[in-house]
C-alpha cells in the first residue's frame, strides 16, 4: 500500500499568514493526488485533484503543487474560516490511501 | 443540487453486524460509482471499497474483504453498507461519497460526500 506522510501534524498561524502542508509518498504517485478540507463535525471537502487543480467553487487562496512522491498544499493568506484539518489522498492505485492530516488553528 | 443523506447514528454489540444506507438525490444515481470510507476517533481516512451503481460490482479494501458488504438499490437511488462481526475498533464514522473521474485512465476524486453516520460499538 501507498503510505502518504503529512507534516506538519499541526500548526497555528494568524490571519493573512501564508500556510504551507506537505504530503510525501511512499513511492511515485506522479500527479494523482487530493486535498481534502475537514471541519470539525463535517464531511471532507475536495479542494484540489490532480495535485494542482482547484476543484470548482474552491477559493483562490488555495493552492497545490508537487509530483512524484512530494506536494504541497498552500494557503497564499490564512482566513478565519480555513480553521480545519487538511487530508491529502492518493489515487494512483487502489487501496486508496490518505494522509494523517495537518489541524491548522488560527490564532 | 447533489445530497447525500445518510441514514443516523448506530451503536451495536461486539459481534453484531449493522447496515447503512445512503440516500442520493440531485443527479442520476446510476452514473457515478459510490465509495465509502471510515474515520475511527483520532485516525486517518480510510477507504473502505466502493459500488459499481449500475451493474451492482464491488471493490473493497483488503482489510474489510469478506466483513463488508456494498451494495445498491437503483429504484431507491440508495447505496448501502453492512459491517458484520463488529469489533470495538469498528466504532467510526462512515462516509458515503460520490466518485467522479476526472481522465481516461480511471483516476477519480471524491466530490460529494454525505455527512457521515456514527456506528459506535460497545459491550
Amino acid at each position: 500500500d501507498i503510505q502518504l506522510t503529512q507534516s506538519p501534524s499541526f500548526l497555528s498561524a494568524s490571519v493573512g499568514d501564508r500556510v504551507t502542508i506537505t504530503c510525501r509518498a511512499s513511492q511515485d504517485i506522479s500527479n494523482y493526488l487530493a486535498w481534502y478540507q475537514q471541519k470539525p463535525g463535517r464531511a471532507p471537502k475536495l479542494l484540489i485533484y490532480a495535485a494542482s487543480t482547484l476543484q470548482s467553487g474552491v477559493p483562490s487562496r488555495f493552492s497545490g503543487s508537487g509530483s512524484g512522491t512530494e506536494f504541497t498544499l498552500t494557503v497564499s493568506s490564512l482566513q478565519p474560516e480555513d480553521s480545519a484539518t487538511y487530508h491529502c489522498e492518493q489515487v494512483k492505485t487502489y487501496p486508496l490511501t490518505f494522509g494523517g492530516g495537518t489541524k491548522v488553528e488560527i490564532k | 443540487q447533489v445530497q447525500l443523506v445518510q441514514s443516523g447514528a448506530e451503536v451495536e454489540r461486539p459481534g453484531a453486524s449493522v447496515k447503512v444506507s445512503c440516500k442520493a438525490s440531485g443527479y442520476s444515481f446510476t452514473t457515478y460509482t459510490m465509495q465509502w470510507v471510515r474515520q475511527a476517533p483520532g485516525q486517518r481516512l480510510e477507504w473502505m471499497g466502493w459500488v459499481n451503481t449500475a451493474n451492482g460490482n464491488t471493490k473493497y479494501a483488503q482489510k474489510f474483504q469478506g466483513r463488508v458488504t456494498i451494495t445498491r438499490d437503483t429504484s431507491a437511488s440508495t447505496a448501502y453498507m453492512e459491517v458484520s462481526s463488529l469489533r470495538s475498533e469498528d466504532t467510526a464514522v462512515y462516509y458515503c461519497a460520490r466518485e467522479n473521474f476526472y481522465d481516461t485512465g480511471g483516476h477519480s476524486i471524491f466530490d460529494f460526500w454525505g455527512q457521515g453516520i456514527l456506528v459506535t460499538v460497545s459491550s
